[in-house]
């Protein structure tokens, strides 16, 4: 399986102010994606981060709030903008393997005051 | 799109019984469905899963069973032990990879 590393691993920040996400894969894989999971929920897919061209994105998701990037196969960053306590969140990513399985790094762990 | 269900949200059982849940999907394309355990402050982790051409598939002490029929798979695991302890989330996926997740339970092993 994928090893998946995200940074930061947590964060504690104030309503107003974007974060980035870093996402890294230890071998080249085609699909990237980016899931949040609300404090005692599930996993909600944000978008597909594709590489070499826009983001596709779900719906209740807008690029504006959720800019994404993938510049090669082993990486990906997302942006939480203009944050509100209402994006306090685990922001994974995951990494599309072979035969459909999705392996997902540890999270970034999100507090906005 | 897809709508999956999970039932119990929440699961005590004694050290050394079985452990069962049950998930339910609307979408007759879904054809892969995987499992993930999640520990407290840990990504989901892959343990299982089952593809729509398999009835059954078993790892030890865990074993997913599908019904393509009814749309509903299940997860079982025997014999659980403490590091059983975890939120569990079954999810599904048609051909465009994206996975819709259950709400997840929370299981409990009682030492």
């Amino acid at each position: 399986s994928a090893v998946i590393s995200q940074k930061p691993s947590r964060d504690i920040c104030q309503r107003g102010t974007s974060l980035t996400i870093q996402c890294q894969v230890d071998s080249q894989v085609t699909m990237m994606f980016w899931y949040r999971q609300q404090p005692g929920q599930s996993l909600t897919l944000i978008a597909t981060a594709n590489q070499g061209s826009e983001a596709t994105y779900e719906s209740g998701f807008v690029i504006d709030k959720f800019p994404i990037s993938r510049p090669n196969l082993t990486f990906s960053t997302l942006t939480v903008s203009n944050m509100s306590p209402e994006d306090s969140s685990i922001y994974l990513c995951s990494v599309e393997a072979p035969r459909r399985t999705q392996y997902f790094g540890p999270g970034t762990r999100l507090l906005v005051l | 799109g897809e709508n999956v269900e999970q039932h119990p949200s929440t699961l005590s059982v004694q050290e050394g019984d079985s452990a069962v849940i049950k998930c339910t999907y609307s979408d007759s394309a879904s054809n892969y469905f995987p499992w993930y355990k999640q520990e407290l402050g840990k990504g989901p982790q892959l343990i299982i899963d089952i593809r729509s051409n398999v009835g059954e598939k078993k790892d030890q002490r865990i074993a997913v069973t599908l019904n393509k029929t009814a749309k509903h798979f299940s997860l079982h695991i025997t014999e659980t032990q403490p590091e059983d302890s975890a939120v569990y989330f079954c999810a599904a996926s048609s051909n465009d990879y994206k996975l819709s997740f259950g709400a997840g339970t929370t299981v409990t092993v009682r030492a």
